[in-house]
């Protein structure tokens, strides 16, 4: 089973509109955390925004939060105020094992193409 | 501030031919370090990961290797590349740790194309 699932091959949004980007996960660790990655079209991968299993509150980092439901399993990216500079790929990414000395590694989504329009 | 460091930006090799591509991390010490590729059009896929030096691990069986010579220097090689190589390689960097959050930061990565 895919641990990340990002439905959403292609959004549109507006200029200074908010938009959600979709991202549900599937582990059994307690403990994990969520990460957003931002991939503009020169390739770079920018990280964004981070949230662990047990933060009580949503992350939020400028423009950026973190909607995450852990009951459902999903981490949902809000961007607020669109920018035409967020127009870019976007990945969810997980990694298990964040207070138990677990993985190194980061599991990615398949991306989600987000595009701004004026 | 750390900076991380990939080259070549691109580079076009025909199909036989051998591949090194180098990524060094400025700043810190003890990293974590992976090597990742992206084929066209789509996702991340994990090639190597190293927690320290002569540490690696593979995570997908392919005519690809990796070798970590220096603390802070990661290279990604093939002795005969495959036309399924081309693609977007992408080196990253994390704290080394026992556990936290630790997210990972990617250097400018190089295109490669097989022809």
């Amino acid at each position: 089973a895919q641990k990340i699932t990002q439905t959403q091959p292609g959004m549109f949004v507006q200029e200074k509109e908010a938009v959600t980007l979709d991202c549900t996960y599937d582990t059994s660790d307690p403990s994990y955390g969520q990460f957003w990655y931002k991939q503009p079209s020169s390739g770079e991968m920018i990280f964004l925004i981070y949230q662990g299993s047990y933060d009580q509150q949503n992350a939020t980092e400028g423009r950026y939060s973190l909607n995450f439901q852990k009951a459902r399993k999903s981490a949902n990216l809000v961007i607020s105020a669109s920018q035409l500079g967020d127009s870019a790929m976007y990945f969810c990414a997980m990694r298990e094992g964040i207070t138990q000395g677990g993985s190194e590694k980061l599991v990615f989504g398949k991306g989600t193409k987000l595009t701004v329009n004026p | 501030s750390q900076t991380i460091h990939q080259w070549p930006a691109t580079l076009v090799q025909p199909v036989g031919s051998p591949l090194s591509l180098e990524c060094t991390v400025e700043g810190t010490s003890n990293p974590n370090l992976y090597w990742y590729r992206q084929a066209a059009g789509r996702g991340l896929q994990l090639l190597f990961y190293s927690i320290g030096i002569d540490q690696i691990s593979s995570e997908v069986p392919q005519n690809l290797s990796a070798s970590r010579p220096q603390d802070r220097q990661f290279i990604l090689s093939s002795k005969k590349l495959l036309l399924s190589d081309s693609g977007f390689y992408l080196c990253a960097w994390s704290v080394r740790g026992t556990g936290g959050s630790y997210e990972q930061y990617f250097g400018p990565g190089t295109r490669l194309t097989v022809t």
